[in-house]
């Protein structure tokens, strides 16, 4: 099983709909959660991270955390042509220095 | 401010040549660096971490070597480089020193062996 499970294919949404990405992990004792965004030839750049069950909202976008199903999610409302790229999940264990991310899900704004 | 810098931006190397790519920090309090490659259809695979100078842990085998000769200085190396070398080479550092767990990552490397 692989750490960190991105498994759908590209999303296509229109301008102005809600884009929803999910993302599980392996690791139960998980603590952190980070989502980041990175446009085409470009690096990642953090948008999202939490730690705690629920919800955390940052302007459109909002993330979702279940440690008991050991999923989380990021949602992008009001989604707009600059939200067009591929989103990676990543997460990090305790007492591990490093980041374990997904594949990632390509995310296309339809105008 | 905290800023990381990566060289070269992008470079075309044929099979068997040398490779050196060279990341830069300045600023950050937090003295671990890593080395993160994205190969096509790949998520970002840890490659190299390191705590302080001379401290180079390998996450996975490969004919790929890291140096910290600086505490501001990561070095990706090879002696041979192979076609499944290829890929976007990222450095990356926790610009928040406390533990918070998020990296922030320089502009990258993109790599094509040919």
């Amino acid at each position: 099983q692989k750490e960190v499970e991105q498994n759908s294919g590209p999303l296509s949404v229109p301008e102005g709909a809600i884009a929803s990405l999910n993302c599980t992990y392996s690791d139960r004792g998980s603590q952190s959660f980070f989502w980041y965004r990175q446009y085409s030839g470009k690096s990642p750049e953090l948008i999202m991270f939490i730690y705690s069950n629920g919800d955390k909202e940052d302007g459109r976008f909002t993330a979702q955390l279940n440690k008991a199903s050991q999923y989380v999610s990021l949602l992008i409302r009001d989604s707009q042509p600059s939200d067009s790229a591929t989103y990676l999940c990543a997460v990090k264990s305790p007492g591990n220095n490093r980041l374990a991310f997904g594949k990632g899900n390509q995310v296309v704004v339809i105008p | 401010s905290q800023t990381i810098h990566q060289w070269p931006a992008t470079l075309v190397q044929p099979v068997g040549s040398p490779l050196s790519l060279e990341c830069t920090v300045e600023g950050t309090s937090n003295p671990n660096l890593y080395w993160y490659r994205q190969a096509a259809g790949r998520g970002l695979q840890l490659l190299f971490y390191s705590v302080g100078i001379g401290q180079i842990s390998s996450e996975v085998p490969q004919n790929l070597s890291a140096s910290r000769p600086q505490d501001r200085q990561f070095i990706l190396s090879s002696k041979k480089l192979l076609l499944s070398d290829s890929g976007f080479y990222l450095c990356a550092w926790p610009r928040a020193s406390g533990g918070t767990g998020e990296l922030f990552f320089g502009e990258g490397s993109r790599l094509t062996v040919l």
